[in-house]
Formats: C-alpha cells, sequence, structure tokens
C-alpha cells in the first residue's frame, strides 16, 4: 500500500509569486487535509476536501485555494504569496473524515518565500 | 494564540530519565491524539483517545485524557535516544470530523 507523497519536496519563490503543491492520497482515502506548519510551530489547518468537494476551511484568507480530483489526489493553490508563507505545507489522508479515523501525513513539501 | 497549548516547548534530558508533556485547552474535544515529528517527515499517529479519563500505554509511553476532555498528558518512562523528536497533541472539536486542531509542540532531546 502506497503513502502519502508529495511533490515537490523544497520549493522556492519570490513575493507576489503563484505557487501550487500536491498531494497523492493512500489507496482508497476519500478525504484530505492540508496544513501549514510555520517553523518551531504546530500544524494550523487549511482546509479538507471530501469527494472533491470542500468541507472545511480554517483561518486562511482566499488566496488559498484547493482542489480535490476523481482520484482524490488533491493540489493547494497559493496566490500572491507573501514572505509569511514559508513553511512545511503537509497533507494528510484519511479513509473517511471521522474525527477519531487516522489521518496520514506526507512528508511535507518546504515553501520559501523570498 | 494556540487554542491547545503544549508545555514544555523544549526538553533535553539524559537518558533513562522520565518526562511528562501536558497539552491543555480551555476547549472541549471529541478527541485527542498524540503525534510524533522527526525532521523532514510529516506527523505519524501514535495514539487516539476518546473518553475522558481514558488512559493508554504504549510500551513506555503513557497517555491520559483528562475527565472533562479539555487536556491531555504524555509520560515517558526510562527515555532513550530514539525517542527525540517533537511531539504534537491535536485535538478534533464536535461536529469539526478530523479537522484537527494542533498545539505548538514539545522538543524533546534524549541525550545518550
Amino acid at each position: 500500500e502506497t503513502g502519502v507523497t508529495q511533490s515537490p519536496t523544497h520549493l522556492i519563490k519570490t513575493r507576489g509569486q503563484q505557487v501550487t503543491l500536491r498531494c497523492s492520497s493512500q489507496s482508497g482515502h476519500n478525504t484530505v487535509s492540508w496544513y501549514q506548519q510555520a517553523l518551531g510551530q504546530g500544524p494550523q489547518f487549511i482546509f479538507q476536501y471530501y469527494r472533491e468537494e470542500e468541507n472545511g476551511r480554517g483561518n486562511f484568507p482566499p488566496r488559498f485555494s484547493g482542489l480535490q480530483f476523481p482520484n482524490y489526489s488533491s493540489e493547494l493553490n497559493v496566490n500572491a504569496l507573501e514572505l509569511d508563507d514559508s513553511a512545511l505545507y503537509l497533507c494528510a489522508s484519511s479513509l473517511t473524515l471521522t474525527g477519531t479515523d487516522t489521518q496520514y501525513f506526507g512528508p511535507g513539501t518546504r515553501l520559501t518565500v523570498l | 494564540t494556540q487554542l491547545l497549548e503544549q508545555s514544555p516547548q523544549f526538553l533535553s534530558i539524559q537518558e533513562g530519565e522520565n518526562l511528562t508533556v501536558y497539552c491543555n485547552s480551555s476547549s472541549v474535544f471529541s478527541s485527542l491524539q498524540w503525534y510524533r515529528q522527526e525532521p523532514g517527515e510529516g506527523p505519524v499517529l501514535l495514539v487516539t483517545v476518546v473518553t475522558g479519563g481514558e488512559v493508554k500505554k504504549l510500551k513506555r509511553l503513557t497517555f491520559q485524557f483528562g475527565d472533562a476532555r479539555k487536556d491531555s498528558s504524555l509520560h515517558i518512562t526510562a527515555a532513550q535516544p530514539g525517542d527525540t523528536g517533537l511531539y504534537l497533541c491535536a485535538g478534533d472539536r464536535k461536529n469539526a470530523g478530523n479537522m484537527l486542531t494542533f498545539g505548538g509542540g514539545t522538543r524533546l532531546m534524549v541525550k545518550p
């Protein structure tokens, strides 16, 4: 069984640019969540997708957007990058969106905004 | 302001010592999870506690969920260098499914 994978591993962008991060869910998982983890902090919930629909959103501005595809892979898009967007972006997939259902995290994409 | 406050933020101890990490909130959680994260990797689930007052053991790790389901603790007995890492607590609030709220983390270093 393949685990959660993310691409790219590292990315450097400049302020004002746009970025797309990708996540491939674990096989059979229809729920994917995205988190932002700034250096030295715990992850912050960005949004969650369930069967291609956004199911919930954290306290992030609209320039953070996402997609989930029929194969349940997912993208996180960030427009008009700001310096504070520099962080590790984690995606996590789960079999369902039940609270106690285990989430499996990918290794993350390290984004640096200069 | 973190909804879940973890303490301490950093902990450096010698091999063989015991330690406790705390995760506190003013909010009630349906369940609370503990993760360990190593550099360059995503968090890995250690345990989920669901019932107020619940205690779970995982080898040398003991997890407890507070009676009011607002706080939790992780106790490690006889710490080993392999326990080194970032420990994160995360809760799911009622009706929020598995959209997790994480604490700020406790970075543990165990020296041989």
